[in-house]
């Protein structure tokens, strides 16, 4: 069965440090893989998915596949990026029903 | 162009109640969505409709749960009678194509005493 794992409840970060937010996937095949954001008061938006290989408001993600791994990152963690982030996977093939994680809440402080 | 709609934002009822949450999709997106957040847990998919198809209802949790998307245009799902464990946020998605990015609504916030 397909499941993805984010660890950490809570990441607590200073502005201007690094932000890693670890996202883990069981899968047996080559899924897509996606992070959503929820800002306070703000319904949960799409940030990146991982066949766009973007960077978007200074974060990317890389999937490994050897680790099947999604982590998020940023160099330098703005105040402005506090929010909840999902990480998400959608099966290949047809269909479009998105297995989420649990969920990370990232909090940047002055 | 409108987001993802959904009524009402919050609802309270008492176990054994009907109620009725709606979602009102972007306009032109076939596929539509409706997922859900129990306290603590991640967000699971229920089901998913193209136009006025079920496509998947893998998720939906039993049968007191019951969805409609007569139309093709907005969805509702009934809740017939609630229970305790119905508790959580209910969020409905549209997309335009079955591969395409899904929007979400700001959900609806359902608690039953």
């Amino acid at each position: 069965a397909q499941r993805v794992t984010q660890p950490e409840k809570l990441l607590s970060v200073f502005k201007g440090a690094p932000v890693e937010l670890k996202c883990n996937y069981s899968y047996s095949g080559s899924p897509e893989l996606f992070w959503y954001v929820q800002y306070s008061r703000q319904r949960l938006q799409l940030l990146l998915r991982h066949i766009s290989r973007e960077s978007i408001k200074g974060f990317t993600a890389d999937l490994n596949k050897g680790e099947t791994s999604f982590h998020l990152k940023k160099p330098f963690a703005q105040e402005e990026d506090s929010a909840m982030y999902y990480c998400a996977l959608r099966p290949p093939g047809g269909g479009n029903k998105l297995t989420f994680g649990t969920g990370t809440q990232l909090k940047v402080e002055l | 162009e409108a987001g993802v709609t959904q009524f009402p934002s919050h609802s309270v009822i008492e176990k054994g109640q009907t109620v009725t949450l709606r979602c009102d999709p972007i306009s032109g997106h076939d596929n539509l969505y409706w997922y859900r957040r129990v306290m603590g847990k991640e967000i699971k998919f229920l089901l998913h409709f193209v136009k006025e198809s079920k496509q998947d209802e893998s998720g939906m949790p039993n049968n007191r749960f019951l969805a409609e998307r007569t139309g093709g245009t907005y969805s509702t799902l009934k809740v017939q009678p609630a229970e305790l464990e119905d508790s959580g946020v209910y969020f409905c998605a549209s997309s335009r194509g079955g591969n395409q990015p899904q929007h979400f609504g700001d959900g609806t916030r359902l608690s039953i005493l």
